[in-house]
């Protein structure tokens, strides 16, 4: 069974720029969950998508934005970035489904994005 | 407003001892808790879950223990080990369907051989 993973590990960008992160779910998870964790801080939660559709939002500005795909793999794309995004990124999967109780969440190393 | 609270940035405990990290929360809809280990340079790693319709759930040398009333969990960790050294987040979420995980700060646990 193959775990969650996360691309890339390590990203540098300068203010203004756009980053996307990539995520492959663990084998038969249909959801993949977002957090963005700072420094010091527990994950916070940006989105989560459950097959195809962006099922739930946190408290982050529309320049986060998000994709799943038929495969449940996933991206998160920041556009505008600031020096407050610089963060670990964390992708979580998880199988949900209508009328499931909540599923444990289980996540991958994480991508650590260094805004300049 | 912090839904979810670890009031102890850090806890030392000596190998063979027990360990034991608390967490509160406020929103009483919560009923889905779950617990974390994370080690550096490394995405938290799921250690053991408890739903609100029970007090105890155990698993090997992890137990998670529920106070409803109180809003109050904690983790046991019998006998600590010096791997066991790490960040735990205490998380919460509520119990229908796919809902996002709300997690505490963190506590800093180090093991002493």
């Amino acid at each position: 069974e193959t775990g969650v993973t996360q691309s890339p590990t390590h990203l540098i960008k300068t203010r203004g720029q756009q980053v996307t992160l990539r995520c492959s779910s663990q084998s038969g998870h249909n959801t993949v969950s977002w957090y963005q964790q700072a420094l010091g801080q527990g994950p916070q939660f940006i989105f989560q998508y459950y097959r195809e559709e962006e099922n739930g939002r946190g408290n982050f500005p529309p320049r986060f934005s998000g994709l799943q795909f038929p495969n449940y793999s996933s991206e998160l794309n920041v556009n505008a970035l600031e020096l407050d995004d610089s963060a670990l990124y964390l992708c979580a999967s998880s199988l949900g489904g209508s009328g499931r109780a909540q599923n444990t969440q289980y996540f991958g190393p994480g991508t650590r994005l260094t805004v300049l | 407003d912090q839904q979810v609270k670890q009031n102890s940035p850090s806890l030392s405990v000596q190998e063979g001892r027990i360990s034991i990290l608390n967490c509160d929360y406020t929103n009483s809809m919560f009923d889905y808790f779950l617990w974390y280990k994370k080690y550096p340079a490394e995405g938290p790693t799921f250690l053991i879950s408890i739903s609100s319709i029970k007090d105890k759930n155990e698993d090997g040398r992890f137990t998670v223990f529920l106070n409803k009333s109180a809003k109050h969990l904690s983790l046991h960790i019998v006998p600590s080990q010096p791997g066991d050294s790490a960040v735990y987040f205490c998380a919460a979420s509520l119990n229908s369907g796919n809902t996002p995980l709300v997690f505490g700060k963190g506590t800093r646990l180090s093991v002493i051989a």
